[in-house]
């Protein structure tokens, strides 16, 4: 079965300063990667995914985020933070196979400070 | 384009009584949709995933009779809380695959319920 580590629970950074939130994940075969973000009381706006191809895949909103297969990793990047993009981020990883099951890492909150 | 509604957006009941939550792709077909149930500040949680035409599957330790789901169309499927009690209070979230095909590549996400149950 597969898993996802975001180990930041919480992470602040300044706005325009850049940002990488962390993602590991466990799974026996190539997976289904995900970012997606979450403001409050909200549902989830995808920001990129990844199937195969490039391993760096670019996203809405200025971010993208590297496959690293050696690694299992699928960190989210960004340059520069807006004050706009304080939120929840959750990573995910879905099986190749099926419903596309997802299942999401336990998130990581985003704050911007001035 | 993607866009997956749900309904109603907030709802606080007497324990006791049912709740019913509509999802709906509002411009694409959906064969597959999905429930997820998020506690305040944690991650989503698959509940059960839904079919359209079938029963659903739903997770291991779910109590399908608690959570009765139902996927009536291609566009809609919907979660009936039974006889809720306050600890069912939540944020309930649904998704959606676009069909064709059943190896889809993204899941849409409504824009979640919360629920609070007194």
């Amino acid at each position: 079965a597969q898993s996802v580590t975001q180990p930041d629970i919480h992470i602040t950074v300044s706005e325009g300063a850049s940002l990488e939130l962390r993602c590991n994940y466990s799974y026996g075969a190539t997976p289904y990667l995900f970012w997606y973000v979450q403001s409050p009381g909200q549902g989830l706006q995808l920001l990129l995914k990844y199937f195969s191809g490039d391993t760096l895949v670019q996203g809405i909103k200025g971010f993208e985020a590297e496959f690293k297969r050696s690694q299992s990793s699928f960190n989210l990047r960004k340059p520069s933070v807006h004050w706009s993009d304080a939120a929840e981020y959750f990573c995910a990883v879905g099986a190749q196979t099926g419903f596309q099951k997802l299942v999401f890492g336990t998130g990581t909150r985003l704050l911007v400070s001035p | 384009g993607a866009v997956v509604s749900q309904h109603p957006s907030r709802v606080i009941c007497k324990s006791g009584t049912s709740v019913k939550i509509e999802c709906r792709s509002l411009d694409f077909q959906a064969t597959t949709m999905f429930w997820y149930r998020q506690f305040p500040k944690q991650s989503l949680m698959l509940m059960a995933t839904s079919n359209e035409g079938s029963k659903a599957t739903y997770e291991q330790g779910v109590e399908k009779d608690k959570f009765l789901i139902n996927h009536a169309s291609l566009t809609l499927s919907t979660l009936t809380v039974a006889s809720a009690h306050p600890e069912d209070s939540s944020f309930y979230i649904c998704s959606a695959n676009p069909i064709p095909g059943m190896f889809q590549e993204t899941q849409y996400f409504g824009p979640g319920t919360r629920l609070l149950v007194l």
